[in-house]
């Protein structure tokens, strides 16, 4: 069993609407992280998430992006209004200290 | 923002043989390094890493070395074997208020002919 699963694996939205990406980690991890990969490009870093609240953020996580931890257990990343450039892979990551581990992510396509 | 850099954006080997992945950092600051295997439809998976103290750390058929006067470091893969076929990424951290934050190079797709 993976110890990150992400959901859905592949996610078809139109443009403008509000899409929410869930990560579920198997053990208990303290650090969280979301990255994304553009078709082609390098694995950019999103947010970081420590102690429930955000520790670093990129600029590429403006105010269209949120995270949370509802539940204790999922971790979402929710995409407020999406545009066409947020097509991408989404990565979300536990980890201690530099060492991550990934899920397998959720592939956004924005039409 | 290219503070990790794989100028080789692909590689090709016989089985058997040697594989040498480059990474080139500009980013004083960066005090750990990782490589990252990738599968299609999949994530990283962590392979090795290396400490900015140390300039070699080994396991099993891989080895990476840093070079921080360069600012560089390799991932040596001996022997190459088909199953090794992947993208591997190169990855930095810096410590501090960046504390496990993660910067990734463009990657190197690895093919391993048998």
């Amino acid at each position: 069993e993976p110890e990150v699963t992400q959901t859905p694996s592949h996610q078809v939205t139109q443009m403008g609407q509000e899409v929410i990406l869930r990560c579920v980690p198997i053990s208990n991890h303290l650090y969280f992280y979301w990255y994304r990969q553009i078709l082609g490009q390098k694995v950019e870093f999103l947010v970081s998430f420590y102690n429930n609240e955000i520790s670093e953020k990129s600029e590429i996580f403006d105010d269209q992006f949120s995270v949370e931890r509802p539940d204790g257990s999922n971790f979402t990343l929710k995409i407020r209004s999406t545009k066409l450039e947020d097509s991408a892979m989404y990565f979300c990551a536990v980890g201690q200290g530099s060492f991550h581990t990934f899920g397998s992510g959720t592939r956004l396509t924005v039409v | 923002d290219q503070q990790v850099k794989q100028n080789s954006p692909s590689l090709s080997v016989q089985e058997g043989r040697i594989s040498i992945l480059n990474c080139d950092y500009t980013n004083s600051m960066f005090d750990y390094f990782l490589w990252y295997k990738k599968y299609p439809a999949e994530g990283p998976t962590f392979l090795i890493s290396i400490s900015s103290i140390k300039d070699k750390n080994e396991d099993g058929r891989f080895t990476v070395f840093l070079n921080k006067s360069a600012k560089h470091l390799s991932l040596h893969i001996v022997p190459s074997q088909p199953g090794d076929s992947a993208v591997y990424f190169c990855a930095a951290s810096a410590g501090g208020t960046s504390y496990g934050k993660l910067t990734f190079g463009q990657g190197t797709i690895l093919t391993v002919h048998p």
